[in-house]
């Protein structure tokens, strides 16, 4: 069990850029999710994926952000056309059987 | 709508001083509640889940308790090492996705 990776961990932009984070989750676990984090907040949910099948994703997330995760396996998080107010921590948590979701260091983007 | 608010916000205990933080709750049918750990910019690490009203986890100097309407992390004698943010969340039993819904924390601070 190495635990779930995310990558980069930081990540600069301009305003309007695109940018793509990665989340490597835990091997076995099915359930992947998405959540992001401003400071002196609790995390927000974006979206969740069972294997391969995007589930849910929430109605606070524009047609700006997409999120993918072939194969079951690892997952990607694009942001179209960045804008200040997307910044923030991008976290990831995965699960497998049990209620339990543990999570990676997480990825910190700042819009300048 | 579900909804967690923990108090208080901000904590300051001297080395030793034992204290409560607390969680309370509304959901449409509760799952489980978590707690989890986060250290400034880093994941939140998982601490415990409990499941129903009555039950207690414990780990090293923590303790979790929970009743129908809250939830308890209770430190003894805790040390400089357990200054953190400490959150919780919730999953409603509705629905397959298993979001967790979560508070603001509280932020620890140990004084040696």
């Amino acid at each position: 069990d190495t635990g779930v990776s995310q990558n980069p961990r930081h990540k600069i932009t301009k305003r309007g850029q695109n940018v793509t984070f990665r989340c490597d989750p835990i091997s076995e676990h099915n359930r992947l999710y998405w959540y992001r984090q401003t400071l002196g907040q609790g995390p927000e949910f974006l979206t969740y994926f069972q294997n391969e099948a995007q589930l849910e994703k929430s109605r606070l997330l524009s047609d700006r952000f997409s999120a993918e995760r072939p194969k079951g396996s690892f997952s990607t998080l694009e942001i179209q056309r960045t804008e200040q107010g997307d910044s923030a921590m991008y976290l990831c948590a995965s699960g497998g059987t049990t209620d339990t979701q543990y999570f990676g260091p997480g990825t910190r983007l700042t819009v300048l | 709508e579900d909804q967690v608010t923990q108090s208080p916000e901000a904590l300051r205990l001297q080395e030793g001083e034992s204290s409560s933080l607390n969680c309370s709750y509304t959901v449409s049918g509760l799952r489980g509640l978590f707690w989890y750990r986060q250290d400034p910019g880093k994941g939140p690490e998982f601490l415990f889940t409990l499941y129903s009203a009555g039950e207690e986890k414990e780990k090293e100097r923590l303790k979790a308790t929970l009743t129908k309407k809250e939830s308890f992390l209770h430190i003894t004698a805790p040390k400089p090492e357990d200054s953190a943010t400490y959150l919780c969340a919730v999953q409603a039993r509705a629905g397959n996705n298993r979001k967790l819904i979560w508070g603001l924390g509280t932020s620890l601070a140990v004084n040696p």
